[in-house]
């Protein structure tokens, strides 16, 4: 069954340093999205993609946040400088439709830790 | 604005035992979209079940069933002779309807805790 991937399952990294998420959606999947949850805490909506642009973002989504298809296959979110609040669950979905109200199939995750 | 509430923080069961967990949700919107999620302890999403706004009927898959119900705006999932493998925080969420994107706003979560 197709599914969704995330690399790397855990990122380590120190206060001000850049840190890039991957992702793999399902392969016919027209829609992305990243969402974060702080631990302990509700997962929350980062942003959404479709057709090569950001379709919506959060309040979370500032400018330290950006999003990119560099290829066919990969989805990939970038943080410039990170913050220790950055500490999160960062998960990566997609869905096949682009209408809203379609479920969307999330990756497992990458556990982002900022030192 | 869209909101999403799960006023049961934490639910604690023995196993075999049936168990509900609340999920109210507010919206303007005349189309909408509601889901379920489970989070087991490993920390991923597992899509459950999807709703639409217009679809009111109860749905039933297997030991878990759905109770939507516009009136009170309302979407229960209750589950049926729980087993230890039901463990798991629970995650209710609302979408907007056509053309509005899809983005997921979640509850806060049930974490049910079934005991042997």
């Amino acid at each position: 069954e197709p599914e969704v991937t995330q690399t790397p399952s855990h990122q380590v990294t120190q206060m001000g340093q850049e840190v890039i998420l991957r992702c793999v959606p399902i392969s016919n999947h027209l829609y992305f999205y990243w969402y974060r949850q702080i631990l302990g805490q509700k997962v929350e909506f980062l942003v959404s993609f479709y057709n090569n642009e950001i379709s919506e973002k959060s309040e979370i989504f500032d400018d330290q946040f950006s999003v990119e298809r560099p290829d066919g296959s990969n989805f990939t979110l970038k943080i410039r400088s990170t913050k220790l609040e950055d500490s999160a669950m960062y998960f990566c979905a997609s869905s096949g439709s682009v209408s809203g109200g379609h479920e969307q199939y999330f990756g497992p995750g990458t556990r982002l830790t900022v030192t | 604005a869209q909101k999403v509430t799960q006023a049961q923080t934490e639910i604690s069961v023995v196993e075999k035992e049936d168990v509900t967990l609340d999920c109210v949700y507010e919206t303007r919107d005349t189309t909408y979209y509601l889901f379920w999620y489970k989070q087991p302890p490993s920390g991923e999403l597992v899509f459950l079940i999807r709703r639409n706004s217009f679809d009111e009927q109860n749905e039933i898959s297997g030991r878990y069933s759905w109770n939507f119900q516009k009136s009170t705006s309302s979407f229960n999932f209750t589950i049926t002779a729980s087993q230890v493998v039901d463990s798991a925080v629970y995650f209710c969420a609302l979408s907007g309807g056509y053309n509005q994107g899809g983005k997921l706003i979640f509850g806060q979560g049930t974490e049910l805790s079934v005991k042997p």
